[in-house]
């Protein structure tokens, strides 16, 4: 039982590159978000997506697009990579009770 | 205002101390209140939830929620080397699918 699995776990891009995270989950939640984490901001949702086939927009959803491609799966892309999008980026899923996340991409653009 | 706010830290403690997290939030519709401890460079887990006014233990840790107030807290009992952190506060509303999260404490057990 792997919970959430996100992939890569490391990840280096050039600016302008384009790159999509994967996400899965095997706990049957129904909600699934993408998070990314800076110092001293916190976590801050990019974007999450309350059952399959619906997303919706969070706090910096600026240059992400996402895609809830059934219920385990929801994934996160980058179009045109910038500086500002390096980051730590944590998958998490939510049923009825807590929030559950994944080991997290370490993104760094150059 | 944010809508979850935390001590900001860093809080030291020695070990066997008690370590007390605040956190306030902005909405009275807040229902659910959620404690994560986060290890440098690791991702966010679980500690407590808590639903209703009053204490809930678990173990070292206690939860504690004031609704009329708008804080829950957490105090962790016997400090441990090994509950040096950071811990996120968390918050969901009625209606609402998405989690708010505070800027995080970070504590420091001193052996």
């Amino acid at each position: 039982n792997a919970g959430v699995t996100q992939t890569p776990k490391f990840q280096v891009l050039k600016t302008g590159q384009s790159m999509t995270l994967q996400c899965a989950q095997d706990m049957n939640h129904n909600s699934m978000y993408w998070y990314r984490q800076d110092p001293g901001m916190g976590l801050r949702l990019i974007y999450y997506s309350a059952s399959e086939g619906t997303t919706d927009k969070g706090e910096v959803p600026n240059g992400y697009n996402v895609s809830r491609l059934n219920k385990r799966e929801f994934s996160l892309r980058l179009e045109s990579a910038a500086p500002s999008q390096t980051s730590v980026y944590f998958c998490a899923t939510q049923g009825t009770g807590p929030a559950f996340f994944g080991q997290g991409t370490r993104l760094t653009v150059v | 205002q944010k809508e979850v706010e935390q001590n900001s830290g860093p809080l030291s403690v020695p070990e066997g101390a008690i370590a007390s997290l605040n956190c306030t939030y902005s909405d009275r519709g807040s229902q659910s209140f959620f404690w994560y401890r986060q290890y440098s460079g690791k991702s966010p887990e679980l500690i407590m939830f808590i639903y209703s006014n009053g204490d809930k233990e678990d173990g070292r840790f206690t939860a504690q929620l004031n609704k009329a107030s708008q804080y829950v807290s957490l105090l962790i009992r016997d400090s441990q080397p090994s509950d040096s952190a950071t811990y996120l506060c968390a918050v969901k509303r009625v209606g609402d699918y998405k989690l708010s999260f505070g800027a995080g404490t970070t504590v420091t057990v001193r052996a």
